[in-house]
């Protein structure tokens, strides 16, 4: 079974900041790794994914994600945010083989972006 | 094209009653997922339909069940409702199993 543990709660940053987003996962065999935001009373969209390649990953919006396999990470970052990125971010992994569409999803992280 | 809808947004049920959650997914798509979201335990992931079978099913009572149909949109269902079912339920279709998934606005259910 796979796990994933998104190491802030909370994020606040100011307009214009870098900011990163922490995501760790545990899993015994390969994984495909995705990034989703959710703004309020809305579904999730799909900002970006890893699914093998290369490990720098540019999804929509200006985010780019890292996949690391030895420290199993896939933090997510954008060098300049706007107020419009305020929103809760989640990490999300499923079974590269096996898992069909199940995906297994970190608690979330609130990013706030301040004037 | 439309994207994955869910009827209805708001539901208020009563403790005991039952409970059934439509979702309409992108047509073309012939994978339907339903997962729980609570602020207590997050997103969680229901079970996955394709082509009208049960491909996936996460660790839920029985009381949560759900369906396809041959047009690929699919019920779930949650019997004797309990307090602790209060959640967004969020359905996300996709072309394939394993694919990339759409989600739609969800469904916020309250039971009182």
């Amino acid at each position: 079974a796979q796990s994933v543990t998104q190491l802030d709660s909370q994020v606040p940053v100011f307009e214009e900041a870098p900011v990163e987003l922490r995501c760790n996962y545990s899993s015994s065999v390969s994984v495909y790794l995705f990034w989703y935001v959710q703004y309020p009373n809305q579904g999730l969209q799909l900002l970006l994914k890893y699914l093998s390649g290369s490990t720098l990953v540019k999804g929509i919006n200006g985010f780019e994600a890292e996949f690391n396999k030895s420290q199993t990470s896939f933090h997510l970052r954008k060098p300049s945010v706007h107020i419009s990125d305020t929103a809760e971010y989640f990490c999300a992994v499923s079974e590269a083989e096996t898992s069909g569409s199940r995906l297994t999803f970190g608690e979330g992280t609130q990013l706030t972006v301040n004037p | 094209k439309a994207g994955v809808t869910q009827t209805p947004r708001y539901l208020i049920k009563t403790r005991g009653q039952q409970v059934t959650l439509s979702c309409s997914p992108i047509s073309g798509h012939r994978s339907v997922s339903w997962y729980q979201q609570t602020p207590g335990q997050g997103l969680q992931f229901l079970f996955e339909y394709f082509s009208e079978t049960q491909r996936n099913k996460g660790n839920f009572p029985g009381r949560f069940s759900g369906r396809q149909f041959s047009n690929s949109r699919s019920e779930m269902n949650v019997s004797t409702l309990e307090l602790g079912d209060s959640a967004l339920y969020l359905c996300a279709s996709s072309p394939r199993t394993g694919g990339k998934q759409y989600f739609g606005p969800g469904t916020r259910l309250t039971v009182t």
